[in-house]
């Protein structure tokens, strides 16, 4: 069965400091990779995804950043994180009609 | 664009009592709709789907969604609430365009079951 991980699980980062969140999927090969945030009262919002390695589409303009190293592997990152970069963070996979999301990280920018 | 609206933020019920957990859509073609929940600090859950076929769908925990085509809309409903129902609920559609399948969410309802 596939299973999808993120970690880390809670992250307090200083503002201006770097970021990195990592997700891993199993148990399936060449899946579509989506990065979202939730902002609190805002619901999800769509922020990179990847159909392949390499290949990454952004939809929002923003100061963070996703690279997909290798096919089950999807990293967000930010060189210098706002404040405004704080919330919960979901990594996902598709299946062409149904959408498996991660456990989440939670960040908060001080 | 497509999108999808819940328009209530909270829903409060007794614990026993049906619940309904609004969300309308708007989309160029036909939807494909969801619904997932989420605990505190978790990450999403998928509750059930509406493809094509029944109107009513049958879905995780008890939960059942109809969807009315004229109406434009996709409740989410329990005959029964419990208290461990208690949590957020999102309802989404997915993007037909270059996201292929992304889903659009709405803004997610809480739902409080009070026992």
């Amino acid at each position: 069965s596939q299973t999808i991980h993120q970690w880390p699980a809670t992250l307090v980062q200083p503002v201006g400091s770097p970021l990195s969140l990592e997700c891993t999927v199993e148990g399936t090969s060449n899946p579509n990779l989506y990065w979202y945030r939730q902002a609190a009262g805002r619901g999800l919002q769509l922020l990179f995804y990847s159909v392949g390695i390499g290949q990454i589409s952004s939809e929002v303009p923003q100061n963070l950043s996703a690279s997909r190293p290798q096919d089950r592997q999807f990293i967000l990152s930010s060189k210098k994180l706002l404040l405004s970069d704080s919330g919960f963070y979901l990594c996902a996979w598709a299946l062409p009609n149904e959408q498996f999301f991660g456990p989440g990280t939670r960040l908060t920018v001080l | 664009a497509q999108s999808v609206a819940q328009p209530e933020d909270q829903v409060n019920v007794a614990e026993g009592n049906p619940l309904t957990v609004k969300c309308t859509y708007s989309v160029s073609g036909n939807p494909y709709l969801f619904w997932y929940v989420q605990y505190p600090n978790r990450g999403l859950q998928f509750l059930l789907k509406y493809i094509t076929g029944d109107n009513l769908v049958k879905g995780s925990y008890g939960f059942e969604a109809e969807f009315n085509k004229s109406q434009t809309s996709f409740h989410l409903k329990k005959p029964s609430a419990l208290v461990s129902d208690s949590a957020l609920y999102f309802c989404a559609v997915r993007d037909m365009g270059q996201a292929g399948t992304a889903l659009i969410f709405g803004k997610g309802t809480t739902l409080s079951v009070s026992s």
